[in-house]
């Protein structure tokens, strides 16, 4: 198993900028999560999917944040317009249960860099 | 809102010592998992302790639950350099709850 893809691994963008953060869960996990890791905070959990379906965005900081997952494939997170202070590192995560008993596998991440 | 706090933040070694990492939360979680991170990559799970007062092994180290489910602590013994990286403990509810993290440097 090639385990959770993302992509790009890197993103500058201009503020005021759409972006979009793409991710491929694990072939058979039916659960998804969004972390935004900082050296202030963090890894702070954004949004998580249950069989496509989501079921927490408590984490999600603004209203210019949001998350889809349009099959059990393919997850997007979205962040329009971008502002600087969104930089930091995006990681895609999944597993075979909500609770995470098994364990979350995480992608390599997205580096964000917003300017 | 839970909170794992870890202690120390950061750790800087020589190859051959041992040290302990903590994680304490005034929470009680179902489970504590605790991950690897090295730079320009994602956490990597190390263990899951399920059970209070449970005590795991993985080669070199050791992974302690607390009695009632709401801290833990890992033990590395004999440091070598392939250790360093950032360590995150994590607890369990409906979701993963990390902690803030231990930053380990150990030297050659």
């Amino acid at each position: 198993d090639a385990g959770v893809i993302q992509s790009p691994r890197h993103e500058v963008t201009e503020m005021g900028q759409e972006v979009t953060l793409r991710c491929k869960p694990i072939s058979g996990h039916n659960s998804l999560f969004w972390y935004r890791q900082t050296m202030m905070r963090g890894l702070e959990l954004l949004i998580y999917f249950n069989n496509n379906v989501p079921i927490d965005d408590s984490g999600m900081p603004e209203d210019r944040f949001s998350a889809k997952m349009p099959n059990a494939s393919f997850s997007t997170l979205k962040i329009q317009p971008s502002e600087p202070r969104d930089s930091a590192v995006y990681f895609c995560a999944s597993s075979s249960s909500g609770q995470g008993v098994e364990g979350y596998t995480f992608g390599s991440g997205t580096r964000l860099t917003v300017v | 809102t839970q909170l794992l706090e870890q202690s120390p933040q950061f750790l800087s070694i020589q190859e051959g010592e041992n040290l302990t990492v903590y994680c304490n939360s005034s929470s009680v979680f179902s489970s504590l998992q605790w991950y690897r991170q090295e730079p320009g990559e994602g956490p990597v799970l190390l263990v899951t302790v399920v059970t209070g007062g449970e005590v795991k092994k993985l080669k070199r180290l050791t992974f302690q639950f607390g009695d009632a489910r709401k801290d833990s602590s890992l033990h590395i013994t004999a440091a070598q350099p392939g250790d360093t990286g950032l360590y995150l403990c994590a607890g369990s509810t409906d979701k993963l709850i990390f902690g803030t993290g231990t930053r380990l440097q150990v030297f050659p």
